[in-house]
């Protein structure tokens, strides 16, 4: 069964500090991975893709990688803000049909005290 | 910030009320698609279209219906509102590619439905 597993469920660091988001997944084929930020009733925003061939890409403070062997992601925050309190989304998209069919994970709450 | 719309952002309804979700993009995406997200769980798909005239149903079942009669518009419709309705609907779009990153999708900034 394909499937998108994000760890850890919540998380709270202090202004500053860096963090690490997990993500695994089963799914496949295998075309992409995207992560996302979903701040509070807003919809949810690319940060980063990657296919196979990647293993890791940068957006400013935020670099994620990806181990394709062994069906791993990560997304690293450097130097956290308060803005970057939101949920943070890993989507993997397959290769087995013409739409490319997306697996959300639940997400990963994050939460920036000063 | 991507150029996609949806109204109304919160809406307050009765049982049995008719709905429909305004969602529009002026980005010239031929996909588009309709979400359904619960607090602190992942975005389902309820329904998607690759273009105009074209609609199909997502892999979550879902009593809406939608409809694509232009490229920039397409709005979901719940005949007979009920307290199970009652969730996030996120509307988003995409080129419409074979390539993974053209078909990045974009979303609007959903509509909080409460069904009372």
């Amino acid at each position: 069964k394909n499937q998108v597993e994000q760890s850890p469920q919540s998380l709270i660091i202090l202004e500053g500090k860096n963090c690490t988001l997990q993500c695994n997944y089963t799914v496949s084929p295998f075309s992409n991975l995207r992560w996302y930020k979903q701040d509070t009733g807003r919809g949810p925003v690319s940060l980063t893709i990657m296919t196979f061939s990647e293993n890791t890409k940068s957006n400013g403070r935020y670099t994620a990688t990806l181990d394709a062997d062994t069906k791993q992601s990560s997304l690293h925050i450097t130097a956290s803000q308060l803005s970057d309190s939101a949920s943070y989304i890993c989507v993997v998209s397959d290769r087995g049909s013409t739409l490319g069919r997306l697996y959300f994970g639940r997400g990963t709450q994050l939460t920036v005290w000063p | 910030e991507a150029d996609i719309y949806q109204t109304p952002r919160y809406l307050v309804i009765g049982t049995g009320k008719k709905i429909t979700l305004e969602c529009s993009q002026t980005m010239g995406h031929d996909k588009m698609y309709w979400y359904q997200q619960d607090p602190g769980m992942e975005l389902h798909l309820i329904h998607y279209s690759y273009g105009v005239n074209s609609t199909e149903k997502g892999d979550l079942s879902s009593e809406s219906t939608v409809s694509r009669i232009r490229t920039e518009h397409f709005p979901l419709t719940l005949e007979s509102a009920r307290p199970s309705h009652t969730s996030q609907y996120l509307c988003a779009s995409s080129e419409g590619g074979t390539s993974g990153t053209t078909d990045t999708q974009y979303f609007g900034p959903g509509t909080r439905l409460t069904v009372l």
